[in-house]
């Protein structure tokens, strides 16, 4: 069964400060996904990455994925409150499996 | 593009009662789509994949006598919660990928369904 552990779990922080956010697994995927998710709301897509090694940057986000594409990381530079939110990793060749999120609270 | 449009938004029913919740592609064509639930603080847990023109394959644990699934178009899919439970209440999320596209999925809204 795969599985994705993200971590941490929750995360508060100041405006301006910098954070990374782990997903790790014991299998391989073909590509990686992460979403953000507000509350009464479904996840909105962030990025796909599907090579190993593959760094993605989207504005102050950037996203890598693991050479052997086990395991991805989301940095973010000089948060925002409006970065708030649930982060969910997910993968899957067809059916896709999230990770446990990481509730990420940007205090101003 | 790649909108999905779930409806009803949120839905109180009585216990014993039944509710439908549509998803649909409203500019794309989607054989597939995925239903999800997502209790208070916790990630999404795939319950069943609807595959247009055919039965829904269910997760491990989720019953499909409860958790009614029709796909009858390839812009349509139905979550149908018979004889809802106060248990059964949470937050069910659809998703939706274009038949050609292999990145990512686009979710609906939800809806929370609210049982008592």
């Amino acid at each position: 069964t795969q599985l994705l552990e993200q971590s941490p779990q929750f995360l508060s922080i100041q405006e301006g400060e910098n954070l990374t956010v782990y997903c790790n697994s014991s299998s391989v995927f073909s590509s990686l996904q992460w979403y953000r998710q507000e509350p009464g709301e479904g996840p909105v897509l962030l990025v796909t990455v599907v090579t190993g090694g593959e760094v993605k940057k989207l504005k102050r986000l950037t996203f890598q994925f693991g050479d052997a594409r086990k395991d991805s990381s989301l940095h973010i530079t000089a948060a925002q409150p409006g970065d708030t939110g649930l982060y969910l990793c997910a993968g899957g060749s067809y059916k896709y499996i999230f990770g446990t999120g990481t509730r990420l609270k940007v205090l101003a | 593009g790649a909108v999905v449009s779930q409806h009803p938004s949120r839905v109180i029913c009585k216990s014993g009662t039944s509710v439908k919740i549509e998803c649909r592609s409203l500019d794309f064509q989607a054989t597939t789509m995925f239903w999800y639930r997502q209790f208070p603080k916790q990630s999404l847990m795939l319950m069943a994949t609807s595959n247009e023109g055919s039965k829904a394959t269910y997760e491990q644990g989720v019953e499909k006598d409860k958790f009614l699934i029709n796909h009858a178009s390839l812009t349509l899919s139905t979550l149908t919660v018979t004889s809802a439970h106060p248990e059964d209440s949470s937050f069910y999320i659809c998703s939706a990928a274009r038949t050609e596209s292999n990145y990512g999925y686009t979710f609906g809204s939800g809806t929370r369904l609210t049982v008592v």
